[in-house]
């Protein structure tokens, strides 16, 4: 089992359309990063959000940290097809701050 | 470009055979990380160093060994390969001791083992 599970696991959406995406754990985390990962390229960070309840907007990128740190989304307006690819939520093991754990993903493919 | 270099950028070997994938972290960073993602898969972490010290271990199996040398740059050897050993493996780089540190990550060495 992951520690950090995503919901949904894919997703295709017509361009202009809203989405979210989910990240859930049972762990209290210190911190939780979101990256996106294109096809063949390593993951690129898009957001650490840190406080919780904190919310963070990135242009059209929404992101929200619950207010009890177990949980995270990321809510994309208007989508585009530029937005295609896989988005990774992670966040250091609380029990051990060295341990990096990513999320299984979730593929988005926005189609124009 | 992450700052993070990785060679080879592809790799074809047999099973049983062993190879050295090697990362080079972006200029002043410490810490080096190891990641395996198969086909469809979310990242595996596999091991962390810090300034040439081992700080942490994932799920690494005793074939695969890494090291930091003391200039930085890393190395993952994997030995006895097999078929499911087919994989992009990243490394990743942060500038201190990680603790959820941005981490930046290379552009991956494909591995394929046939």
């Amino acid at each position: 089992t992951q520690l950090l599970e995503q919901s949904p696991q894919f997703l295709s959406i017509q361009e202009g359309e809203n989405l979210t995406v989910y990240c859930n754990s049972s762990s209290v985390f210190s911190s939780l990063q979101w990256y996106r990962q294109e096809p063949g390229e390593g993951p690129v960070l898009l957001v650490t959000v840190v406080t919780g309840g904190e919310v963070k907007k990135l242009k059209r990128l929404t992101f929200q940290f619950g207010d009890a740190r177990k949980d995270s989304s990321l809510h994309i307006t208007a989508a585009q097809p530029g937005d295609t690819g896989l988005y990774l939520c992670a966040g250091a093991n609380p029990g051990n701050f060295n341990k990096f754990y990513f999320g299984s993903g979730t593929k988005l493919n926005v189609k124009p | 470009d992450s700052g993070v270099t990785q060679t080879p950028k592809h790799l074809i070997t047999a099973t049983g055979q062993r190879v050295t994938l090697r990362c080079s972290p972006r200029s002043g960073d410490l810490s080096v990380y190891w990641y395996q993602q198969s086909l469809d898969q979310g990242l595996q972490f596999l091991i962390h160093y810090y300034n040439g010290e081992e700080r942490a271990k994932g799920n690494i199996l005793e074939r695969f060994s890494a090291q930091q040398f003391p200039d930085l740059h890393s190395e993952l050897n994997l030995s006895s390969l097999e078929l499911g050993d087919s994989a992009l493996y990243f490394c990743a780089s942060s500038p201190g001791a990680g603790g959820g540190e941005t981490q930046y990550f290379g552009p991956g060495t494909r591995l394929l083992v046939l």
